[in-house]
């Protein structure tokens, strides 16, 4: 089983609808979740993290964990164009004062005007 | 301000080769953290550094190490180049331990041929 599981899409939803991105993870001592974007031959980029359960909000961006199901998903409201991108779900395992950050293969969301 | 800055962009070496990156973090920064993303894959965490010590290891083999330089730059070494080991590594660099506001470098893309 994969620490860190995305489905690796592609994901297709037209302009101005809900994308809705899936991560799973196996560590039960995960503490703390991040989504990056990356854009094709970029570095990727942070969108949000979130440490408790329940649901966080930045803009059109809403992350929402549930560690009792070991489950981390990100909303994205107005889907636009520029939104196209692969998002990495990430999920530290901080242990003794030590990070370990391991991320998902991520999935590619594709939207369509 | 700049960014993260990596040197060299590009590189290739041959089979049993070592090789060195450089990654120069956001002034103020004092955490630089180094990982490995082979195309199609999420990035792979292999080290961070905070304050010139290690703060966090993936799962790599001893060929690869890293060091931070009392300017918080940071070097990292691979030893005994294999083809597995071609890929674009990426540094991040974050203002404390925490990796909560990390921000990557562009990546520097290793060929091993």
């Amino acid at each position: 089983q994969k620490e860190v599981e995305q489905n690796s899409g592609p994901l297709s939803v037209p302009e101005g609808a809900i994308a809705s991105l899936n991560c799973t993870y196996s560590d039960r001592g995960s503490q703390s979740f991040f989504w990056y974007r990356q854009y094709s031959g970029k570095s990727p980029e942070l969108i949000m993290f979130i440490y408790s359960n329940g649901d966080k909000e930045d803009g059109r961006f809403t992350a929402q964990l549930n560690k009792a199901s070991q489950y981390v998903s990100l909303l994205i409201r107005d889907s636009q164009p520029s939104d196209s991108a692969t998002y990495l779900c990430a999920v530290n395992g901080l242990s003794g004062g030590y990070n370990k950050l391991i991320f998902g293969a991520g999935t590619r969301l594709a939207v369509h005007p | 301000d700049a960014g993260v800055t990596q040197s060299p962009t590009h590189l290739i070496k041959t089979r049993g080769q070592h090789v060195t990156l450089r990654c120069s973090p956001i002034s103020g920064h004092k955490s630089v953290s180094w990982y490995q993303q082979v195309l199609g894959q999420g990035p792979q965490f292999i080290f961070q550094y905070y304050e010139k010590e290690e703060r966090g290891r993936g799962n790599f083999p001893d060929r690869f190490s890293a060091r931070q330089f009392p300017n918080y730059s940071s070097e990292l070494n691979v030893n005994a180049l294999l083809l597995g080991d071609s890929a674009l590594y990426l540094c991040a660099s974050s203002p404390g331990q925490g990796l909560e506001t990390q921000y990557f470098g562009p990546g520097t893309r290793l060929l091993v041929l």
